[in-house]
């Protein structure tokens, strides 16, 4: 069954603690990315990835880190350092680096909440 | 940075009514791409049109492209129950490197 798997669906940061978010696919795709989406402001860009051991910052990159060690696997991980973390995070993939012209698959999202 | 703007923010219809969201967008453009977003759910691709193409059509969708204007429309018809959900534009980044998105129109469709 192909596609993009994020886990968990729901998750809980208390004040202070890191959480990792997974994001894996099975598409055999190049480039993975992740967005937030918060309420009204639509999706924004915070890392991608084009190639594996590899991966640029998007327009909000701040308190957030990633990695690439797989090309199957794109783990994001929400720092203390990010000051409002309450969001739907959404990992997505593109078959080729480079999103021109090209149609992006997304993951179910996780719903990271601060309690 | 938000390359695209959907337009109306929200939009309410009945079933059997069309539906049309615009999208514009602000530096030039190889392609245009409308996503969907059911409450909740990830995006879910519905359409891409290059920028030497004017119109296109899939099934009940029809999307129209104007370079000169940095525009673009959904059109949704005989809208259906089903289809209420999020509606997002989505464009290249200037490096090509990866789509960035616009706020979304929700459409709401009663029966």
């Amino acid at each position: 069954d192909g596609g993009i798997t994020q886990s968990p669906k729901y998750l809980f940061r208390k004040e202070g603690q890191n959480v990792t978010l997974s994001c894996e696919q099975n598409l055999n795709h190049d480039a993975m990315y992740w967005y937030r989406q918060d309420p009204g402001q639509g999706l924004r860009l915070i890392y991608y990835s084009q190639i594996v051991n590899d991966f640029q910052k998007g327009d909000i990159a701040e308190g957030y880190s990633v990695s690439r060690e797989k090309k199957e696997s794109f783990p994001l991980t929400v720092t203390s350092a990010q000051k409002n973390p309450t969001a739907f995070y959404l990992c997505a993939t593109t078959s080729r680096a480079g999103a021109r012209g090209t149609e992006a698959f997304f993951g179910q999202g996780t719903r990271l909440t601060v309690v | 940075s938000q390359q695209g703007e959907e337009d109306p923010q929200a939009l309410s219809i009945q079933e059997g009514e069309n539906a049309t969201m615009n999208c514009s967008y602000k530096t030039s453009i190889n392609n245009l791409q409308w996503y969907r977003q059911n409450s909740g759910r990830g995006l879910v691709h519905l359409i891409l049109i290059r920028s030497n193409e004017r119109e296109k059509h899939s099934g009940r969708l029809r999307v129209t492209l104007d370079t000169s204007k940095k525009s673009s429309s959904l059109l949704i018809t005989a809208s259906r129950a089903a289809d209420t959900a999020s509606y997002f534009c989505a464009t290249d980044n200037q490096a090509g490197t990866a789509l960035i998105f616009g706020k979304g129109t929700t459409l709401s469709v009663s029966s």
